[in-house]
């Protein structure tokens, strides 16, 4: 099956640092990236929808300039999250869309755990 | 309104116990039904598609099935390491990015 990769696993930083995820579709072009974000025990919240080479869909309630995300190429996006405060530790995950040649599976990375001390 | 629902929100089950999870649909378009399996803090891995009424698709002990309203991810003589998160997902014909989860169903198989 396709695969993604999602990068680092486990980052820790101070409060007031960024901190960058990087997911990538190794065996496939992805037109469209999604990044999620998931408390315990809770599901999937979409946060926002990148395409390549165009600005993110951000979710309802969402801060744009808080989670900054850029889809660079059809094989890399990347979610930076600023300024990051005790409030922002959680699971991120991101997702990937194979073009419209596939069968509309989403496959996903493994997940970064932040921790803002 | 597009909506998926999950039931029930936790099972726990015996060794050995089969039983079903279900997963409800209210879309204007179908365009596929996805089931992943997601283990504590790891992301989702896919396991079905399913893309019309009457489609079943079976892997080891599961076997997905389709009606036009819902879908059943059934689990023949679980073992303990099925225990796992299962979420169910729907795809839009509306749009060919739109995926619309389903809070998950909790498996625990106790030995």
């Amino acid at each position: 099956g396709a695969v993604v990769s999602q990068h680092p696993s486990r980052v820790i930083c101070k409060s007031g640092t960024s901190v960058k995820i990087e997911c990538r579709s190794l065996d496939f072009q992805a037109t469209t990236m999604f990044w999620y974000r998931q408390f315990p025990k809770k599901s999937l919240m979409l946060m926002a929808t990148s395409n390549e080479g165009s600005k993110a869909t951000y979710e309802q309630g969402v801060e744009k300039d808080k989670f900054l995300i850029n889809h660079a190429s059809l094989t890399l996006s990347t979610l930076t999250v600023t300024s990051a405060h005790p409030e922002d530790s959680s699971f991120y995950i991101c997702s990937a869309l194979p073009g419209l040649a596939g069968t509309g599976e989403l496959f996903f990375g493994e997940g970064s755990r932040l921790t803002v001390l | 309104e597009d909506q998926v629902t999950q039931s029930p929100e936790a099972l726990r089950l015996q060794e050995g116990e089969s039983s079903s999870l279900n997963c409800s649909y209210t879309v204007s378009g179908l365009r596929g039904l996805f089931w992943y399996r997601q283990d504590p803090g790891k992301g989702p891995e896919f396991l079905f598609t399913l893309y019309s009424a009457g489609e079943e698709k079976e892997k080891e002990r599961l076997k997905a099935t389709l009606t036009k309203k819902e879908s059943f991810l059934h689990i023949t003589a679980p073992k303990p390491e099925d225990s796992a998160t299962y979420l169910c997902a729907v795809g839009m014909k509306t749009s060919y990015d739109k995926v619309i989860f389903g809070p998950g169903t909790s498996l625990s198989v106790i030995p």
